[in-house]
């Protein structure tokens, strides 16, 4: 089984612009998380998706959103960008359920400038 | 969300055993208890969970104590690629798969 993509997976933009993020989970996965690591904050989380409806939200503005697509698929979009933006966005893909192991991409590595 | 804590930093010598603590005093009767290790430049990585009994892996061992208030991960032979961070975690059993990381613990490991 091919693992969890995440693409791209480096990133520049400047301040003021939008960024959209993919992940493509591992096949047969429908739940799939996003998380955002900086240096400063360590790994929090963004907000959580279960065939195509979210579950569950982090403690973001609203510029951040995401959605999910019915073949799983997901995209996160951060709106107007800030330079605090910059980090490793990281997703997570697994079957539903406490029990099952959650499998991450590589990330995403956005710099803001 | 249920709460963990975890020493901010352990050391260990190649070849040895390594006991990483981790307490979870909140913790509810549904909640499972998964680690995930993060190696430098990569995302975190699955490493065991368990809900009241002991468990093994190829990778570790979880030891859960009886009233589940804390849960050792255990490395039994410790590599020089064990040196990561290690992120103790509660997972409520229903309508989430979302995991709320700690602070972990920084296991440096030397040869």
């Amino acid at each position: 089984k091919a693992g969890v993509t995440q693409t791209p997976r480096y990133l520049i933009k400047t301040r003021g612009q939008q960024v959209t993020l993919s992940c493509s989970p591992i096949s047969g996965h429908r739940s799939v998380s996003w998380y955002q690591q900086t240096p400063g904050q360590g790994l929090q989380f963004l907000f959580e998706y279960f065939s195509e409806t979210q579950r569950n939200k982090g403690n973001f503005p609203g510029r951040f959103s995401g959605r999910q697509f019915s073949n799983s698929r997901s995209e996160m979009n951060v709106s107007t960008l800030e330079l605090g933006d910059s980090a490793l966005y990281l997703c997570a893909s697994s079957e539903e359920g406490a029990g099952t192991e959650a499998f991450f991409g590589q990330g995403t590595r956005l710099t803001v400038v | 969300d249920a709460k963990t804590t975890q020493p901010n930093s352990m050391e260990s010598n190649e070849e040895e055993p390594v006991h990483l603590p981790c307490n979870h005093s909140t913790i509810s009767g549904t909640d499972y208890i998964h680690w995930y290790r993060q190696l430098p430049s990569q995302g975190p990585e699955y490493v065991i969970h368990g809900l009241t009994s002991n468990v093994n892996n190829r990778m570790a061992s979880l030891a859960i104590a009886e009233d589940r208030k804390s849960s050792t991960l255990i490395l039994h032979r410790a590599t020089l690629r064990d040196a990561a961070v290690y992120y103790c975690i509660l997972r409520a059993l229903r309508n989430t798969d979302k995991l709320i990381f700690g602070t972990g613990t920084r296991l440096q490991v030397f040869p």
